[in-house]
């Protein structure tokens, strides 16, 4: 069982380079997320997809872009990192409204 | 808009104690409740739900949860807190309805657990 795969796990970028984040889920689920984890943020959204070939923005979408490429994967993608995208992220996903979200391992990304 | 509330960034209890973590929730509609545990470096993986039905939850690992309408509370109980039990812990809702059902987020409570 795979459910929800992010790559990759650990990544150190310079403060103007860009990097795309990978998710795949192989639940045949519609919704996909994506959050920020900070100390004391809790998770905070940044994009989401309700399904495939629609996106909208979250709480925190500055700075971030996503692409629905097809109902398994979904991928977010810093332009210009910065020092304030240091974060960990989380790619999520479920099947329809009353259900959980399942969570990929987390991407603990570092910009300098 | 919803919101969660989780009183208390880090709670301690000793081992073979009461576990008690507190979530209330800020909805027009009560909305679909979760409560997810999260171990260092991993992922979110869900530890129990209400959607409709019985309002006492039971979840994995021995805990449990109550829907309480009234309150506008989920608050996350366990009798006997074991050592393993340590981590984070995040109250969710989801709206029922009228929505495109995003799960909302508390802020998480660190469960600190005492030999």
């Amino acid at each position: 069982n795979a459910g929800v795969t992010q790559t990759p796990k650990f990544q150190v970028l310079k403060t103007g380079q860009s990097m795309t984040l990978q998710c795949a889920q192989d639940m045949n689920h519609n919704s996909m997320y994506w959050y920020r984890q900070d100390p004391g943020m809790g998770l905070r959204l940044i994009y989401y997809s309700a399904s495939e070939g629609t996106t909208d923005k979250g709480e925190v979408p500055n700075g971030y872009n996503v692409s629905r490429l097809n109902k398994r994967e979904f991928s977010l993608r810093l332009e210009s990192a910065a020092p304030s995208q240091t974060s960990v992220y989380f790619c999520a996903s479920s099947a329809d409204q009353n259900t959980e979200a399942f969570f990929g391992q987390g991407t603990r990304l570092t910009v300098v | 808009a919803q919101s969660v509330t989780q009183l208390g960034s880090h709670v301690s209890v000793s081992e073979g104690a009461l576990v008690l973590l507190r979530c209330n929730y800020s909805s027009s509609v009560p909305p679909y409740l979760f409560w997810y545990v999260q171990y260092p470096n991993q992922g979110l993986q869900l530890l129990l739900k209400y959607t409709t039905g019985a309002t006492l939850v039971k979840g994995i690992n021995g805990f449990e949860a109550e829907f309480k309408k009234s309150e506008t509370s989920f608050h996350l109980t366990k009798p006997s807190a074991h050592m393993s039990d340590a981590a984070e812990y995040f109250c969710a809702v989801k709206p029922q309805s009228g929505g495109s059902y995003i799960p909302t987020f508390g802020r998480g409570t660190s469960l600190i657990v005492h030999p």
